[in-house]
């Protein structure tokens, strides 16, 4: 079965400082997409990036870097120099591309990032 | 990307009553989803929204308490039904930009619904 894993329930971090968010994932599925995606007070979920299980390239956006390691099942996320404006809730997703392919996500227990100033 | 939006953003409902979530797409899409979030928790896919068929329930959600209407390639609704306060949640619905030949395409989320049951 399909899970997701967010160990990191509350980080709390100073201003400047980095964070990396885990994800660790369960599949049986070889064709997958993970996700991330940012919800803030507001409530309203943001996409921030998706990636296929055939790329293990790391991407960098900005102040924002993915780590996606398929030897481990990890796909992590890490805030350089965070800000305030970082502060929410971030959820890693998965869903299956191969035999079930309902588009269905499985969402992580969600991690909650406070950023200090 | 796409963008979406719910009606009503916020609402409080007395016990026993049933209260209908829009769901608006400012395009065609052939797959909308909607999900529950409760307080404090993560998002539980409630059921998937395919024009023209009928909704697919996940496990623990039948049709009976959340009927869900699909008319339309850019709308739906979610209808919650005979509430209580366990009902209480955010909830999201969210679309498929698009299908790839490779499978599925991103998911984007609406604003969400904010229902307090009394």
């Amino acid at each position: 079965a399909q899970k997701v894993t967010q160990a990191q329930t509350e980080i709390s971090v100073v201003e400047k400082e980095d964070v990396t968010l885990d994800c660790v994932y369960e599949t049986r599925d070889t064709t997958y997409y993970l996700f991330w995606y940012k919800q803030p007070p507001s409530g309203e979920l943001v996409f921030l990036i998706r990636r296929n299980s055939f790329d293990e390239q790391n991407e960098i956006s900005g102040r924002y870097s993915w780590n996606f390691q398929k030897s481990t099942s990890s796909f992590n996320f890490t805030i350089t120099a965070s800000q305030v404006v970082d502060s929410a809730v971030y959820f890693c997703a998965l869903s299956e591309i191969g035999s079930s392919n309902t588009g269905k996500l499985i969402f992580g227990q969600g991690t909650t990032l406070q950023v200090k100033p | 990307s796409a963008v979406i939006s719910q009606k009503p953003s916020r609402d409080i409902c007395q016990r026993g009553t049933s209260l209908t979530i829009q769901c608006q797409v400012d395009s065609q899409v052939t797959m909308m989803f909607w999900y529950r979030q409760q307080p404090g928790q993560s998002l539980t896919l409630i059921a998937t929204a395919n024009q023209g068929s009928e909704a697919t329930y996940e496990s623990g959600f039948v049709i009976d308490k959340f009927p869900i209407s699909r008319p339309n390639l850019t709308f739906s609704t979610l209808t919650v039904s005979n509430m209580s306060p366990e009902d209480s949640s955010i909830y999201l619905c969210s679309v498929e930009a698009g299908r790839t030949g490779f499978g599925t395409d991103t998911q984007y989320f609406g604003p969400g619904t904010r229902l307090t049951v009394l």
